[in-house]
């Protein structure tokens, strides 16, 4: 079976903080993104990756980075976690040429 | 200060009725569409898919219908059970082609609940 594991489940953090979300995937997956979720909004793509050391902007990177040193693993960067940050994160990943993507169980994030 | 977010369709169903779920896209190109479920403290976990060339595909007890003149695609559930109460998605891809690179652009979601 697919594994995508993320570093925590439950965070909390101060404002200004900054914040690494961990995303680790066992398939050999070319493609990881992170999204995060709000209610009534569904799931917004943040940062995209397509193979080791690249990435592509998503919908909303403002205020994110990223980094994929390794194939396996995606990080999500908040260099200065802000309060509108707060939200459930979300990783995804997927084999090159196919849109299926598999996610793990999210880490949800306050940001006090 | 209060954040108001949207409120998602809920859609509220016996035990052992078919439920329907629907969903809107925009894009006319899309050629890839997808739904997920996705349970309380999880993940979204893939359903069902379907590709463009296609109006209808059957799953177990689920079967995606889609319609692209009016840009619409449905979710049908058979004799829905209360372990099927979650958030659905619809997702699109709008093709593998270009700088895609699976993107999905997600559906703000529908709330089943499933009584007894």
């Amino acid at each position: 079976d697919v594994k995508v594991t993320q570093s925590s489940r439950y965070l909390v953090k101060r404002t200004g903080e900054k914040v690494f979300l961990e995303c680790v995937q066992d398939m050999d997956h070319e493609n990881m993104f992170w999204y995060r979720q709000d209610p009534g909004l569904g799931l917004r793509l943040i940062y995209f990756s397509y193979d080791v050391k690249m990435k592509e902007k998503g919908d909303i990177p403002e205020g994110y980075s990223v980094s994929r040193e390794k194939k396996e693993r995606f990080s999500l960067i908040l260099e200065s976690a802000s309060t509108n940050q707060t939200s459930m994160y979300l990783c995804a990943s997927s084999w090159s040429g196919f849109n299926e993507q598999f996610f793990g169980p999210g880490t949800r994030l306050t940001v006090l | 200060g209060e954040s108001v977010g949207l409120h998602l369709p809920t859609l509220s169903v016996q035990e052992g009725d078919n439920s329907i779920i629907n969903c809107a896209y925009s894009n006319s190109a899309s050629d890839y569409f997808i739904w997920y479920k996705q349970e309380s403290g999880k993940g979204p976990q893939f359903i069902i898919d379907i590709r463009s060339n296609m109006d209808k595909r059957q799953g177990q007890r689920v079967t995606v219908l889609l319609n692209k003149t009016v840009k619409h695609l449905s979710l049908q559930i058979a004799a829905t059970q209360p372990g099927d109460s979650a958030v659905y998605f619809c997702a699109e891809n709008i093709g593998a082609g270009g700088t895609s690179y699976g993107k999905l652009t997600f559906g703000q979601g529908t709330i089943l609940t499933v009584h007894p």
